[in-house]
């Protein structure tokens, strides 16, 4: 299974942009990036995913090198409510809806 | 529209019982799969079940099965309790299968304390 490397922790300020980096070495060709997030105990919420290109949706940018060997999520005006674990997750199969968790990034945005 | 819905949010119950958790999968979507997540640690991946049938399972004993309805929800079933299976069970729900370009939704799960 390819693997994801993320830091245990990062702190952002309230209104900054917060970049959270994965690094995937491992990637294929055809997998996607996953990115969710998980508030504390409530259920992991959907980010953003992709493939070779840059995406950009209401929440977040996803920033995808050209070697497709690491990315960074970007969360462009940080506020107390994006404080959260996020997960950059690459399926170990596309042919199951299998994802496979690690232990995440904790962002804590401070005021 | 409504989410991932997950039954029930909270409940107790004792070493050796069993347990039904329920989810209702996003209007239109056919696949629903379940995790598992302990406290301080990542969800753990369960079961997968797309039209009705499994099309994947992880690494967890006998002890826990899954079912798919023709209106795509699911239920899992856990017997003979352990302390250990205290956790947040979380259902995912998706359009397809695959995870190229699939986009998976996850509700606010089932928390199972075993005492």
């Amino acid at each position: 299974d390819a693997k994801t490397t993320q830091p245990t922790s990062m702190d952002c300020a309230e209104g900054r942009a917060a970049n959270l980096p994965c690094n995937h070495s491992t990637i294929s060709g055809n997998e996607y990036v996953y990115w969710y997030r998980q508030i504390h105990s409530q259920g992991p919420q959907y980010i953003i995913h992709g493939l070779k290109n840059n995406e950009t949706n209401e929440m977040a940018s996803l920033i995808i090198t050209e070697d497709r060997k690491s990315s960074t999520l970007i969360l462009p005006h940080a506020t107390l409510r994006d404080t959260a674990v996020y997960y950059c997750i690459l399926p170990p199969s596309s042919n199951t809806g299998k994802l496979i968790f690690g232990q995440g990034t904790t962002l804590q945005v401070k005021p | 529209d409504a989410g991932v819905t997950q039954s029930p949010t909270h409940l107790i119950k004792t070493r050796g019982q069993q347990v039904t958790l329920r989810c209702s999968p996003i209007s239109g979507h056919k696949s629903v799969s379940w995790y598992q997540q302990v406290l301080g640690q990542g969800p753990q991946f369960i079961f997968q079940y797309y039209e009705k049938e499994e099309r994947g399972r992880g690494n967890f004993p006998d002890r826990f099965s899954a079912r798919q309805f023709p209106n795509y929800s699911s239920e899992l079933n856990v017997n003979a309790l352990l302390l250990g299976d205290s956790a947040l069970y979380l259902c995912a729900s998706s359009p397809w299968q695959g995870t190229s370009g699939n986009t998976i939704y996850f509700g606010e799960g089932s928390w199972l304390t075993v005492v």
